[in-house]
């Protein structure tokens, strides 16, 4: 069973980088498209970008300008780079699998909050 | 602020149904055969439900239903029982530019 583990700081200072970085396990990175899900406080989920094993990536067009979304083959993992964040960029932030046209299994999310 | 609608809530009582919509428009939800339904207790991960519509996957009750008309799409929750309480959001893939767009979310209330 594939399991997902995000990490990074939870914290992170307005006009700065926010960087995530999600662990796979029980299974290869080169099954799937991977995504980034997020969930502001008291607000819905926002799909923000996926990748597939090759580097190919598709993005939310409202968040592409300052996202950027890799993949490490070799550690089994894939990234979430976010510029220029606001306090509207605080959030729970999800890695996941995808399977076919769906968000297919998700890791347990990590808060990140934007403050100084 | 998603371009999708969801009734904020929706409740029932235990063994009861509820249906619960997502409506679009022809370019996201009526021209998508790829409508999936998720799950969200506050505090945990997310769940698929629903996947092309009316598909589960394993493991998934088969109190959970899927169906679309036009522009709508549709989540019956069959049999409510009280670990149905939680958030739902549909998420049409509406295409190469959108790609994912999730609902606005419906908390459903067992009461």
């Amino acid at each position: 069973q594939v399991q997902l583990q995000e990490s990074g700081p939870g914290l992170v200072e307005p006009s700065g980088t926010l960087s995530l970085t999600c662990a796979v396990s029980g299974g290869s990175i080169s099954s799937n498209w991977w995504s980034w899900v997020r969930q502001p406080p008291g607000k819905g989920l926002e799909w923000i970008a996926e990748i597939y094993h090759n580097g190919d990536t598709n993005y939310n067009p409202s968040l592409r300008s300052r996202v950027t979304i890799s993949v490490d083959k070799s550690k089994n993992q894939f990234s979430l780079k976010l510029t220029s964040v606001t306090s509207a960029d605080t959030a729970v932030y999800y890695c996941a699998g995808n399977g076919y046209y769906a968000i297919d299994y998700w890791g347990q999310g990590t808060l990140v909050t934007v403050s100084s | 602020q998603s371009a999708l609608t969801q009734p904020a809530s929706v409740s029932g009582s235990p063994g009861q149904s509820v249906t619960i919509s997502c409506t679009g428009t022809s370019s996201d939800v009526g021209s998508s055969t790829h409508v999936s339904w998720y799950q969200h207790h506050p505090g945990k991960a997310p769940k698929l439900l629903i996947y092309e519509g009316t598909k589960r996957p394993s493991g998934v009750s088969d109190r959970f239903s899927g169906s679309k008309s036009d522009n709508t799409a549709s989540l019956t929750i069959s049999g409510l029982q009280a670990e149905d309480e939680a958030d739902y959001y549909c998420c049409p893939y509406a295409g190469s530019i959108t790609f994912y767009v999730f609902g606005p979310g419906t908390k459903v209330t067992v009461l």
